[in-house]
């Protein structure tokens, strides 16, 4: 089974700071997806970017981008210009192309943006 | 386009109890999933369906079963209701091609007493 690693439970970051969540995973697989999503208390899951495996190039979406060192096994997200709206759970999941669009999801990290 | 519809939005049980959690998406999508979120962790995958008439277990099945009768629908039944699947619900969809992510509903809160 492939595994999804977030090691840290908590993080805060000051109002319009940037701020870089971590994600690690676990796969002898070469052809998958990665992606971040973003929980507000509202509980809705919401998708914030998503990276396929086999581009180079780092994703973006206008505040978020991501990091992605496919021998590493690293998919970091960086949130630039921080608001308030982007308090959240943020999980990383991974999903492989050979399962059924299977994904596997980290245990989430807290983010508090603070004014 | 409403998305991914889930209902209902809360339910208490009690032990040994029986319901269906009921999903239902209108964008077509060929894939769809059931996910049970514990406090404080991640989601863990119950079953899912890569289309009407076929579904196949999660990592934690036990204790629930599904079907797929249409592509829209994609129903949970707990049988025997237990204090250990006291969790919030989440189905989802997704449509196998250039954006494969997967499409959340709002969630169901079950409480088992």
């Amino acid at each position: 089974a492939q595994t999804v690693t977030q090691s840290q439970p908590e993080m805060s970051v000051q109002e319009a700071e940037t701020v870089t969540l971590s994600c690690t995973y676990d796969t002898s697989e070469n052809n998958y997806y990665l992606f971040w999503y973003k929980q507000p208390p509202s509980r809705q899951m919401i998708l914030v970017i998503r990276q396929e495996a086999y581009k180079q190039q780092n994703a973006t979406e206008n505040r978020f981008s991501v990091n992605f060192q496919k021998a590493a096994k690293s998919f970091s997200l960086k949130i630039s210009d921080s608001q308030l709206g982007d308090t959240a759970m943020y999980f990383c999941a991974f999903m492989n192309l050979s399962t059924g669009n299977q994904f596997y999801f980290g245990t989430g990290t807290s983010l508090t943006v603070i004014p | 386009n409403a998305g991914v519809t889930q209902t209902p939005k809360f339910r208490i049980l009690k032990i040994g109890q029986s319901m269906t959690l009921q999903c239902t998406q209108d964008m077509n999508h060929n894939y769809m999933y059931w996910y049970r979120q514990d406090p404080g962790m991640g989601l863990k995958l119950i079953y899912y369906s890569v289309g009407a008439g076929i579904t196949d277990k999660g990592e934690v099945p036990n204790g629930y079963n599904v079907s797929r009768s249409t592509t829209e629908d994609f129903p949970l039944r707990l049988e025997l209701a237990a204090p250990s699947q006291t969790s919030v619900y989440f189905c989802a969809s997704s449509y196998m091609g250039r954006a494969p992510e997967q499409y959340f509903g709002p969630g169901t809160r079950l409480t088992v007493t």
